[in-house]
């Protein structure tokens, strides 16, 4: 089975600054999808970005963009200019491609502060 | 966004008393699912659907049942809460129509078992 490691439970970052947060996992598939979702005090779940496994580029969206080493397992979000907007729990997260079920694996999350 | 609602939204019940959790989806989408989480877990599975009367189990099923007798909508049943059930439970949907192949989430219930 599929496991999602995140191994910083909460990190801070300085307003405007850049940050990393980490992501790894463990999966015995080739082709497969990478997801961070990030929950807001609202707890609503939102898609901040997502790369498929057979694309080598890395995935941006604005002012996220993500780390995407496959040989390592590795997935790291990197958010640049932090807002106070981003202060939020991160969730990492893996899907199979061909699997629409049960196959969605998530991590415990990291919870990112914003200090002004 | 996505037209996913919950209900309810917050609810507080006694242990061993029946609770129904209601997902109610606007986007005709095939496939749903239960998630619940808790600190240090992150979401894990409880239920999905792939189809009407089409369920199957998750990573963490076990004091939960699913029904689902429409597309949009999918039931998650506690037949007998007990406290370890206290939560934030989560409804998604996906399906082959999802052209970025992720999952979107309703607002959440919050579950309390007293």
């Amino acid at each position: 089975a599929q496991t999602v490691t995140q191994s910083q439970p909460e990190m801070s970052v300085q307003e405007a600054e850049t940050v990393t947060l980490s992501c790894t996992y463990d999966t015995s598939e080739s082709d497969y999808y990478l997801f961070w979702y990030k929950q807001p005090p609202s707890r609503q779940m939102i898609l901040v970005i997502r790369q498929e496994a057979y694309k080598q580029q890395n995935a941006t969206e604005n002012r996220f963009s993500v780390n995407f080493q496959k040989a390592a397992k590795s997935f790291s979000l990197k958010i640049s200019d932090s807002q106070l907007g981003d202060a939020a729990m991160y969730f990492c997260a893996y899907r199979s491609r061909d699997n629409y079920g049960q196959n969605f694996v998530f991590g415990p999350g990291t919870r990112l502060s914003v200090l002004p | 966004d996505a037209g996913i609602t919950q209900s309810p939204r917050h609810k507080v019940t006694e242990t061993g008393t029946p609770v129904t959790l209601r997902c109610h989806q606007t986007e005709n989408h095939r496939y749903m699912y239960w998630y619940r989480q808790d600190p240090g877990h992150g979401l894990r599975l409880i239920h999905y659907s792939y189809g009407v009367k089409d369920t199957d189990k998750g990573e963490v099923s076990d004091g939960y049942s699913v029904s689902r007798s429409k597309t949009e909508d999918f039931l998650l049943t506690l037949e007998s809460a007990t406290s370890s059930q206290t939560s934030v439970y989560f409804c998604a949907i996906s399906g082959p129509r999802t052209a970025r192949s992720e999952q979107y989430f309703g607002p959440g219930t919050r579950l309390t078992v007293t």
